[in-house]
């Protein structure tokens, strides 16, 4: 077990809804990171935080937006949700930058 | 052209066997290296890190070609349980996110 836990494990929405995805961080990490993955790809970056401040974003769009709190987990949220944001959600969590990260079990989110 | 590119495979071979791929990056200022695997409807999960004089872990080894830009990963010994999804992962210079590929679907069987 990484330490990294997501919740919920799973999330039907329907389009247009908004959502809001949490996530907290292995004991000791400082570093979170957000990713998408559609089926059959590998995952898709869509922000960073580092020390609570925002240290990188993907291609994106702005109703994908998050934070990162003083205990150092995070969330993500997501607005007017669309059929093409189903996908699995991944928190990533490191200490410090350019190393390894380890994953939570992830969001499967299905919007309808 | 994407950042990470990976040969989808299905890679299919006998329990024993050895089976290699690669995974090319497109910028040469490149500064870590992984592999992750992902088992299906899973989180990754790290495999090892790759260095630039090579590594091994067990049953697999990982090198990094800086000047061809490439890494690869070869599995020994296959066992069944080595069936899944391997992610070759990217720290770019000046970039902290973990670029992607799309994985390389390996399957071992009986």
């Amino acid at each position: 077990e990484t330490g990294v836990t997501q919740s919920p494990t799973h999330l039907i929405k329907t389009r247009g809804q908004q959502v809001t995805l949490r996530c907290s961080s292995q004991s000791g990490h400082n570093t979170v990171s957000w990713y998408q993955q559609a089926l059959g790809q590998g995952p898709q970056f869509i922000f960073q935080y580092y020390r609570e401040e925002e240290n990188g974003r993907g291609n994106f769009p702005p109703r994908f937006s998050g934070l990162q709190f003083p205990n150092y987990s995070s969330e993500l949220n997501v607005n007017a949700l669309e059929l093409d944001d189903s996908a699995l959600y991944l928190c990533a969590s490191s200490y410090g930058l350019n190393t390894e990260a380890f994953f939570g079990q992830g969001t499967r989110l299905t919007v309808v | 052209r994407k950042e990470v590119e990976q040969d989808p495979g299905p890679f299919n071979v006998p329990e024993g066997a050895t089976v290699a791929f690669n995974c090319t990056y497109s910028n040469s200022a490149s500064q870590s290296f992984f592999w992750y695997r992902q088992d299906c409807r899973k989180e990754p999960k790290l495999l090892m890190s790759v260095y630039s004089s090579g590594n091994e872990d067990g049953r697999f080894t990982a090198q990094l070609n800086r000047a061809s830009q490439y890494i690869s990963l070869l599995i020994r010994d296959s066992k069944l349980s080595d069936s899944a999804t391997y992610l070759c992962v990217v720290i770019f210079s000046g970039d902290y996110k973990l670029s992607f590929g799309a994985g390389t679907t390996v399957t071992v069987r009986a």
